[in-house]
């Protein structure tokens, strides 16, 4: 059974900080990798797809990266702004896709 | 998002009764997925379909049915609703024809079982 762990769970850091949010898991079989963003209260919204060919993809202030071999899965934020504040979540698509819980970020002016 | 309509929004329901979730979608994309979200466990997999009339179990299926006879729908029915399904629901749907597809989501219906 695949496990998705995301650490930190909670962030608080000032405007204009660069942040790394991790993911990892267990079962490197994986078909893509995707990270979202949800608003409280809200659906989530796609930020970056990453397939399992693929080491990293680009949107923007966002950058995510994946090392399929270790498990793992970098979301780079530059420059943080207040309106990045949300929760963020990484869903590994293996044989079902499987979220982790995600990483509350406050970006703060 | 147009793509996606989940209805209703909201429901509040009683114990015991029968309650049906929709999910639409305005493409033709095959693969379909329910997720329920709850604080302490996140995004969980109920079911999931890979095509008009071909459904599977995902994580937590018990207690709930699905159904898609048309591409387009794919419903969620509690047939006897308990507390513990209490819940906001999630549909989401594959953007293209294979697995590997971008996931995309409904807004979602928050389901209240007193």
């Amino acid at each position: 059974k695949q496990e998705v762990t995301q650490i930190p769970a909670a962030l608080s850091v000032p405007e204009g900080e660069n942040l790394v949010l991790n993911c990892s898991f267990t079962d490197s079989a994986i078909y893509n990798l995707q990270w979202f963003r949800q608003d409280p209260g809200k659906g989530l919204t796609s930020l970056l797809l990453i397939q399992s060919s693929q080491r990293e993809q680009t949107s923007g202030r966002l950058n995510a990266s994946l090392d399929k071999s270790s498990g793992r899965s970098t979301l780079y934020i530059a420059a943080s702004q207040p309106g990045d504040s949300a929760t963020y979540l990484c869903a590994v698509k293996s044989y079902i896709p499987t979220f982790g819980r995600g990483t509350s970020l406050i970006v703060h002016p | 998002d147009a793509g996606i309509t989940q209805s209703p929004r909201y429901k509040i329901t009683e114990t015991g009764r029968q309650v049906t979730l929709m999910c639409h979608q305005t493409w033709s994309h095959s693969y379909m997925f329910w997720y329920r979200q709850d604080l302490g466990h996140g995004l969980r997999l109920i079911y999931y379909s890979a095509a008009a009339d071909i459904t599977d179990k995902g994580e937590v299926p018990d207690g709930y049915v699905v159904s898609r006879s048309k591409t387009e729908n794919f419903p969620l029915t509690l047939e006897s609703a308990t507390r513990s399904q209490t819940s906001v629901y999630f549909c989401a749907v594959g953007q293209g024809s294979s697995y590997n597809s971008p996931l995309h989501f409904g807004n979602g219906t928050r389901l209240t079982v007193t």
